[in-house]
């Protein structure tokens, strides 16, 4: 398997527009989450999904995001119109849910997204 | 509120200086206990997965410890190339909590 992968790795965009991020998760994995890393906030859980459905997406700053997961095999970050406060580096990672015990997630590269 | 703190936040050792990597953490329900390594422009990459007190994990010069209340991450004789930030999340029912990490550098 390829792990987790993402697009773009590098997006640069300017102020107000729309940002897609995307992410394939590990096949076979059943929960899916989108962080946010900064130097001042470390690594934050934005939203995570099991079997595709929204669980908890209580991390999410406002409703300029929105996360989808249309399959078990892509998912999407949408940050609409961006605001340079969003200029972060984005994680996806998968991990499987199997009874009492989740198995550990892994992370893509990461997007690293700049708004100007 | 769940939370895990790591410490210290940075650490500088000379080549062969032997140390640990505290994470304390105080959650409902451990569910596991993770430690992850990331180098600059990369994604976390996993190292470890502790799940009961009293577990131990070990992995070249890397050994990790679970205690009811911590886990440490024992580094014997480091080498240039473990340098790195050092990332604990433990699990509470569906969530992965991050701490906020070590960096290490190991000086040659």
């Amino acid at each position: 398997d390829a792990g987790v992968i993402q697009s773009p790795r590098h997006e640069v965009t300017e102020m107000g527009q729309e940002v897609t991020l995307r992410c394939k998760p590990i096949s076979g994995h059943n929960s899916l989450f989108w962080y946010r890393q900064t130097m001042m906030r470390g690594l934050e859980l934005l939203i995570y999904f099991n079997n595709n459905v929204p669980i908890d997406d209580s991390g999410m700053p406002e409703d300029r995001f929105s996360a989808k997961m249309p399959n078990a095999s892509f998912s999407t970050l949408k940050i609409q119109p961006s605001e340079p406060r969003d200029s972060a580096v984005y994680f996806c990672a998968s991990s499987l849910l199997g009874g009492y015990r989740r198995t550990e997630a892994f992370f893509g590269q990461g997007t690293r997204l700049t708004v100007v | 509120e769940d939370q895990v703190t790591q410490s210290p936040e940075a650490l500088r050792l000379q080549e062969g200086e032997s140390s640990s990597l505290n994470c304390s953490y105080t959650v409902s329900g451990l569910r596991g206990l993770f430690w992850y390594r990331q180098d600059p422009g990369k994604g976390p990459e996993f190292l470890f997965t502790l799940y009961s007190a009293g577990e131990e994990k070990e992995k070249e010069r890397l050994k990790a410890t679970l205690t009811k209340k911590e886990s440490f991450l024992h580094i014997t004789a480091p080498k240039p190339e473990d340098s790195a930030t050092y990332l604990c999340a433990v699990m509470d029912f569906n969530k992965f909590y991050f701490g906020s990490g070590t960096k290490l550098n190991v000086k040659p």
